[in-house]
């Protein structure tokens, strides 16, 4: 298993510009996240998916966009991109169900928003 | 809303010392579960512990074990035997519920993290 990869690793983007933050995992997880690190911050969440079909917003959604078309993929879009955007994004996917719950991230994106 | 307090911006420890990283979380439910991360250069993010709320013993994995003070709403890390690899920032996270969406699942509420250096 790959688990839970993430593309691009980094990118640069000017403000106004949108683009597409890429997730997929190969465990078969329902429920996946995105979350967003700033510097001297934790990880905070931007939206999740509790399963094909059906998204939510978490802590910080504001311009950002989520689809779950199918299991494995969930995409991360910004749709006109901006300075306070510049972050570290990591995606999550989580297997079990309460008290045997897992979640594994990904490797991270790394965003500057110039 | 839950918050996840870490106090300790940075830490030392020796190679081969014990050091312990603080964690505070405020909630008012009852059942609920912590964690502590681990986060290298790389930027990983690596599950160091886990804790169950419901379990008055203590959670531990080899070299690291936890204090959970259910009452005190304090859940530290213990790194024992410390290793030049340890160095890293830790971050303490609380699962939350969600609960927007039916069977939703649970989000993780982070702290701002702890620098470990480990020194030689």
């Amino acid at each position: 298993n790959a688990g839970v990869t993430q593309t691009p690793k980094f990118q640069v983007l000017k403000t106004g510009q949108s683009m597409t933050l890429q997730c997929a995992q190969d465990m078969n997880h329902e429920y996946m996240s995105w979350y967003r690190q700033d510097p001297g911050m934790g990880l905070r969440l931007i939206h999740y998916s509790v399963g094909a079909g059906i998204t939510d917003q978490g802590e910080v959604p504001n311009g950002y966009n989520v689809s779950r078309s199918t299991t494995e993929d969930f995409p991360l879009r910004l749709l006109s991109a901006a300075p306070s955007q510049t972050s570290v994004y990591f995606c999550a996917s989580r297997t079990g169900q309460g008290r045997q719950e897992t979640q594994y991230f990904g490797p991270g994106t790394r965003l500057l928003v110039l | 809303a839950q918050t996840v307090t870490q106090s300790q911006p940075e830490m030392s420890v020796q190679e081969a010392e014990t050091v312990t990283l603080s964690c505070t979380y405020d909630t008012s439910e009852s059942d609920y579960y912590l964690f502590w991360y681990k986060q290298p250069p790389s930027r990983q993010m690596i599950l160091v512990i886990r804790q169950e709320a419901y379990k008055q013993q203590n959670a531990t994995e080899n070299r690291f074990s936890v204090n959970f003070q259910k009452a005190a709403k304090s859940f530290s890390l213990k790194i024992s035997d410390s290793q030049l690899g340890d160095a890293a920032m830790y971050f303490c996270a609380y699962r939350t519920r969600l609960g927007r969406v039916s069977n939703s699942g649970y989000a993780l509420n982070f702290g701002k993290g702890t620098s470990l250096l480990v020194t030689p």
